[in-house]
């Protein structure tokens, strides 16, 4: 099985900072990584698939980047409505596996 | 544009069977280039993936789970549904369904989730 380590676990920010979360994969997974949020009491929402195609309809200020086993993802300026937890997932060889996620708290 | 719904019993007894169902609606089942799937969360925990199904029957599970899982599609309810046998406490969770985008890919939409509780 692919595992996935997502760091860290949780992230402390501020409005305006910019900030970036890794995913690693166990073995090479070409791109085949999405990224996903999630708030309290709701389902995760889909922001980028393909390790860097941002899914419409979410701001530019997402963005992934990365290939094989190392991945990153970025939001630029943080908004008040980005503090949630934050997940990878990788959707390679016909199985999934999710990071552990990161929970991103305001400073 | 599509949207899913999880149907599912609310609370389970230890050693039993937990059966959900996922209604499609505002898209076909049948047809389509996409795989369905299952995604639980337990309470204040990281997401799992259990599995996914094709109309025609082609199944992937979750290796941890595979033993107690099985995955059904019925394109005349547009429905699929998820069986988990011998559950424990441990099963205790919110379950998605999802769409697979593609074979086994990135998941879009989700459903609202149905909480399942495991206990005597």
């Amino acid at each position: 099985d692919i595992q996935v380590t997502q760091s860290p676990s949780t992230l402390s920010a501020s409005v305006g900072d910019r900030v970036t979360i890794t995913c690693r994969a166990s073995q090479n997974i070409n791109v085949w990584l999405a990224w996903y949020q999630q708030k309290p009491g709701k389902p995760p929402k889909l922001l980028i698939y393909q390790a860097s195609t941002l899914q419409p309809g979410i701001p530019p200020r997402f963005s992934g980047s990365g290939s094989g086993t190392e991945f990153t993802f970025t939001i630029s300026s943080l908004q008040p409505d980005d503090f949630a937890t934050y997940y990878c997932q990788q959707y390679d060889t016909y199985s999934v596996t999710f990071g552990q996620g990161t929970k991103l708290e305001i400073k | 544009q599509m949207q899913l719904q999880e149907s599912a019993p609310g609370l389970v007894r230890p050693s039993e069977t937990l059966s959900l169902t996922c209604t499609v609606s505002g898209a076909s089942i049948s047809h389509s280039t996409f795989y369905w799937g299952w995604i639980r969360q337990p309470p204040g925990k990281g997401l799992e993936w259990i599995g996914t199904v094709y109309e025609d029957g082609d199944t992937r599970y979750n290796p941890s789970l595979k033993s107690r899982v099985s995955m059904s599609v019925d394109t005349s309810k547009n429905q699929f549904s998820l069986s988990l046998r011998s559950v424990t406490t441990t099963d205790t969770a919110t379950y998605y369904c999802v769409r697979h985008f593609g074979s086994i890919d990135w998941c879009d939409p989700w459903g609202h989730g149905a909480l399942v509780t495991v206990s005597s």
